[in-house]
C-alpha cells in the first residue's frame, strides 16, 4: 500500500529557528515529491521535486528530494510568526497523477 | 487569472438532502481531483479525473458522484447526505507537469 509519513507531526519553535521537516514515501510508480503549506485555507504550493540531489529554494525555503532513500527535506531558516502553518508533503504517483498525502506537520513560530 | 474555483464556499444540508459542487478552472488542465479533509484524517481522495468525460473512484468514493461534462468543469454530487460528509472538500488540477493548484474549499456541514 502507498504511503507517505512526515515528521516531527507538530514542531513549536522561536522567531529566527531553522526547522527540519522530513517526508519519508513508500509508492509504486512515483512520479515527483510536492510540498505544500496550508493556513487555515487550501493549501498552497512549495515545490515538486523530482530528481534526486538537486535543491529547490525559494526565499527562507528550501527543499531536496533523495530517490534512493526515498525521502524529502523541507528547510525553513530565519523562521517568522507568518511561517505558522501546516506543511504538507505528497508523492505523484502512475499515469493519472493521484497524490498520496502525509498528514503534515504543524509548525508553530513564537515571537 | 481565476485559477481553481469551487462554489459553494459553505453550505449546511439536511441529511437525506442532495447537492452539487462545483469545480472551474481556466489552466486547460487535464487532471482533476476531489478531496475531503477532515482533522487528523489528511487529505483523502474521493474521485479524479484525467481528462473530459472520463471519471474514476479514489479511496472513499461511496457517496459520491462526479462529472466532467467539459474539461474546464469538475462536479461532485451528493445523492444522499449523511453527517458522515460533514468535511471540508476540495478541488485540485494539475497540467501534470508541474504542481497542482487547488480551489478555496467548501465548508459542508450535514445536520
Amino acid at each position: 500500500e502507498d504511503k507517505v509519513v512526515q515528521s516531527p507531526l507538530s514542531l513549536v519553535v522561536h522567531e529566527g529557528d531553522t526547522v527540519t521537516l522530513n517526508c519519508s514515501y513508500e509508492v509504486t510508480n512515483f512520479r515527483s515529491l510536492l510540498w505544500y503549506k496550508q493556513e487555515k485555507k487550501a493549501p498552497t504550493f512549495l515545490f515538486m521535486l523530482t530528481s534526486s540531489g538537486i535543491e529547490k529554494k525559494s526565499g527562507r525555503l528550501s527543499s531536496i528530494l533523495d530517490k534512493k532513500e526515498l525521502f524529502s527535506i523541507l528547510n525553513i531558516t530565519a523562521t517568522q510568526t507568518g511561517d505558522s502553518a501546516v506543511y504538507l508533503c505528497a508523492a505523484s504517483v502512475g499515469n493519472n497523477r493521484k497524490l498520496i498525502w502525509g498528514l503534515g506537520t504543524s509548525l508553530a513560530v513564537n515571537p | 487569472n481565476a485559477g481553481v474555483t469551487q462554489t459553494p464556499k459553505f453550505r449546511v444540508l439536511k441529511t437525506g438532502q442532495s447537492m452539487t459542487l462545483l469545480c472551474a478552472q481556466d489552466m486547460n488542465h487535464e487532471y482533476m481531483y476531489w478531496y475531503r479533509q477532515d482533522p487528523g484524517m489528511g487529505l483523502r481522495l474521493i474521485h479524479y479525473s484525467v481528462g473530459e468525460g472520463t471519471t474514476a473512484k479514489g479511496e472513499v468514493p461511496d457517496g459520491y458522484n462526479v462529472s466532467r461534462l467539459k474539461k474546464q468543469n469538475f462536479l461532485l454530487g451528493l445523492e444522499s447526505a449523511a453527517p458522515s460528509q460533514t468535511s471540508v472538500y476540495f478541488c485540485a488540477s494539475t497540467a501534470g507537469t508541474y504542481g497542482y493548484t487547488f480551489g478555496s474549499g467548501t465548508r459542508l456541514t450535514v445536520v
